[in-house]
């Protein structure tokens, strides 16, 4: 049972161009999460999606960043015109049911650089 | 709102040396803690868990006590090794809020010397 896997590891983005970060949760999963870790900081929550709905989105700036979760293929966190600010660790976790003390599974993240 | 405050590192060590790390939470209600472990370049994996008040977590000689009256949900291992160098994360599930969201507090960073 393959873990989270997110795609690409690292992706290097010049400014005013877009991002996109694949997400794809452990079988069975249907609750996933993004996380944003800037340097040297810990994980902040963005958005909570369950299979094609945006259930918590209280984390997410209000501008250039959108998320989805479509009921085939991975979910997908976009940026759009990348500003230098952006660069950090974008961390996914999927969790099986969307209670509090299940344990949620962590990807490896993807590592964006905006330059 | 819900936070999360450990303490700050780095914390150095020397191998078998005994471990602390402070973690206390503000939080409504009783929410589940955790404690994750991030070595380097790689993702958060779960360490230990404890969902109710005077729960003890443990796994691979780490342990940790729920605290309700403390608010404090604290690490320990009696004998690290090299291997355990990597950055601790406490966090806690905003039972409040749908699904499983996770707050986390901002990170120790563990160095363990031979």
């Amino acid at each position: 049972n393959a873990g989270v896997m997110q795609n690409p590891r690292h992706l290097v983005r010049r400014r005013g161009q877009e991002a996109r970060l694949r997400c794809s949760p452990m079988k069975g999963h249907s609750h996933v999460y993004w996380y944003r870790q800037l340097p040297e900081e810990g994980l902040k929550f963005m958005v909570y999606l369950q299979k094609e709905n945006i259930i918590d989105e209280s984390g997410m700036p209000k501008e250039r960043f959108s998320a989805e979760f479509p009921k085939e293929g991975p979910s997908i966190l976009r940026i759009q015109q990348v500003v230098r600010g952006d660069s950090a660790a974008y961390f996914c976790a999927s969790s099986r049911k969307g209670q509090g003390n299940t344990e949620a599974f962590f990807g490896q993240g993807t590592r964006l650089t905006v330059v | 709102g819900n936070s999360v405050t450990q303490m700050e590192g780095p914390v150095t060590l020397s191998e078998e040396a005994f471990l602390t790390i402070n973690c206390t939470y503000t939080a409504t209600g009783y929410p589940s803690l955790f404690w994750y472990v991030q070595y380097p370049g790689e993702g958060l994996q779960l360490l230990l868990k404890a969902t109710k008040a005077d729960d003890k977590g443990s796994n691979k000689g780490f342990e940790a006590t729920y605290r309700k009256e403390t608010t404090s949900f604290h690490l320990e291992k009696g004998s690290v090794q090299v291997s355990d160098s990597a950055v601790y994360f406490c966090a806690l599930s905003d039972i409040g809020a749908a699904g499983n969201k996770l707050t986390f507090g901002g990170g120790t960073r563990v160095l363990v010397k031979p």
